[in-house]
């Protein structure tokens, strides 16, 4: 069964970076792009950045490029996002998301979801 | 950027009943190539992380209940719940995946009436 295990919750001060992680498994990591969603509170998903771990492609939102960085260890099978100077509008749950179709296409819907990870920034 | 607009942002039916979720697309999202719509549905309950109902527009994952349908083609889509449960109490989702960056509809609030 494929999993996508996330880092514990996060609890920052502005200006701090922060890395954050998602380990998947039962699955060949390498051969997924693997990403990230963010879920503000109370609101709706926000794409953010998609990685495809066999030769570190990555895809940006314009909303986020510049913002945070998305990359990947194959050999712990596991994808990161990180922030080099949180702001509290960063206050969210980010989820994993592998994308469901084995191949270097990016055309796919987001199967299996992470538990979240959920980042709060706040002096 | 494709935008996309769901409507109604809630909605209440009672048990048995039917419920219909409306998506729709800035863009197309149909590939003229595959002849298929790249257009999804996400349930999200309370405290979990969204999970895939219907991809391809219509095709239900594996395990979904077959009273959960999809519908449509290029921008306007649908989700029908045909007889509502009470473990359908959530927030549905579309997505598009035809182009980056990959949108969300606002989602949907569904409650029992």
């Amino acid at each position: 069964e494929v999993h996508l295990v996330q880092s514990g919750a996060e609890v920052k001060k502005p200006g701090e970076s922060l890395k954050i992680s998602c380990q998947g498994s039962g699955y060949n990591f390498r051969a997924h792009w693997i990403g990230w969603v963010r879920q503000m509170p109370g609101t709706g998903l926000d794409w953010v950045a998609m990685i495809f771990p066999g030769d570190s492609n990555t895809i940006y939102s314009p909303s986020f490029q510049g913002q945070v960085t998305i990359s990947a260890d194959k050999s712990r099978s596991t994808a990161y996002l990180q922030w080099s100077s949180l702001k509290a509008s960063d206050t969210a749950i980010y989820y994993c998301v592998r994308l469901r179709t084995e191949s270097l296409s990016v055309r796919s819907w987001f199967d299996p979801w992470g538990q979240g990870t959920q980042v709060t920034v706040t002096s | 950027d494709i935008a996309m607009t769901q409507s109604p942002d809630s909605l209440a039916v009672s048990l048995g009943e039917r419920a219909t979720i409306n998506c729709k697309s800035s863009q197309s999202v149909l590939s003229n190539s595959y002849n298929r719509d790249y257009l999804a549905w996400y349930q999200q309950k309370p405290g979990q992380p969204p999970k895939v109902l219907i991809y391809w527009a219509s095709t239900r994952e594996s395990g979904v209940p077959d009273r959960f349908s999809g519908s449509g083609s290029g921008t306007d889509f649908t989700l029908t719940i045909s007889s509502l449960q009470a473990e359908d109490v959530a927030l549905y989702y579309c997505q598009q995946y035809y182009s980056a960056p990959y949108s969300f509809g606002q989602g949907t609030k569904l409650e029992i009436k």
